[in-house]
């Protein structure tokens, strides 16, 4: 069975452009999360998507990021535009219910560097 | 969201137990004990969780103090391959899980 996978493992962009990152969860699971680390800070919280319904989006740092899961399947983060203070590693996370095991499945990372 | 308090770093020997301690003394009875790693340059990865009874896994196995005021995560027998930053998250149900500073475990060949 695929993990969470996310594309691309690395990006670098110039400031002011445009990034998506995309994530594709592991099949079944309705719950997906964006995380992301800032170099040298914790792992902060973006949001959470049950579904395609966004249940949490109490981490999203500005109006420059916009989350979206058509579908209820994959879901992708898009910076616009993006700022040198956005660089950092973003990780999505999928789960399949949140009362049971609560175990989240991490995918590897987006890198994004932002010049 | 509950805190939790766990050492900067820790070290042990290849081929031995390690005892990673937390506390999360303003626990509450709903919350759940969630342990990740993050191994280098990898998304972090679920350890083990527990309520109030002690857990064991294939990873790893969960010590819950009585008074649930404390946990620790213990690696019967740690191998390279575990050294990771090791975090304990308090969980309640239906929330999401925050990440604090977590343990940094070195492991020694």
């Amino acid at each position: 069975e695929a993990g969470v996978t996310q594309f691309p493992s690395h990006s670098v962009i110039e400031k002011g452009q445009t990034v998506t990152l995309r994530c594709d969860p592991i099949s079944g699971h309705d719950n997906l999360y964006w995380y992301r680390r800032v170099m040298g800070k914790e792992i902060k919280f973006l949001l959470h998507f049950v579904k395609e319904s966004k249940q949490d989006e109490s981490g999203m740092p500005n109006n420059r990021f916009l989350a979206e899961r058509t579908g209820g399947t994959y879901s992708t983060l898009k910076v616009q535009p993006a700022e040198l203070e956005d660089s950092g590693v973003y990780f999505c996370a999928s789960s399949q219910d949140l009362i049971n095991t609560g175990e989240l499945f991490f995918g590897e990372g987006s890198r994004l560097t932002v010049l | 969201d509950a805190k939790t308090t766990q050492p900067n770093s820790m070290e042990s020997n290849e081929e031995e137990p390690v005892h990673l301690p937390c506390n999360h003394s303003t626990i509450s009875g709903t919350d759940y004990i969630h342990w990740y790693r993050q191994l280098p340059s990898q998304g972090p990865e679920y350890v083990i969780h527990g309520l109030t009874s002690n857990v064991n896994n294939r990873m790893a196995s969960l010590a819950i103090a009585e008074d649930r005021k404390s946990s620790t995560l213990i690696l019967h027998r740690a191998t390279l391959r575990d050294a990771a930053v090791y975090y304990c998250i308090l969980r309640a149900q239906d929330d999401k899980i925050i990440f604090g500073k977590g343990t940094r475990l070195h492991i020694l060949p």
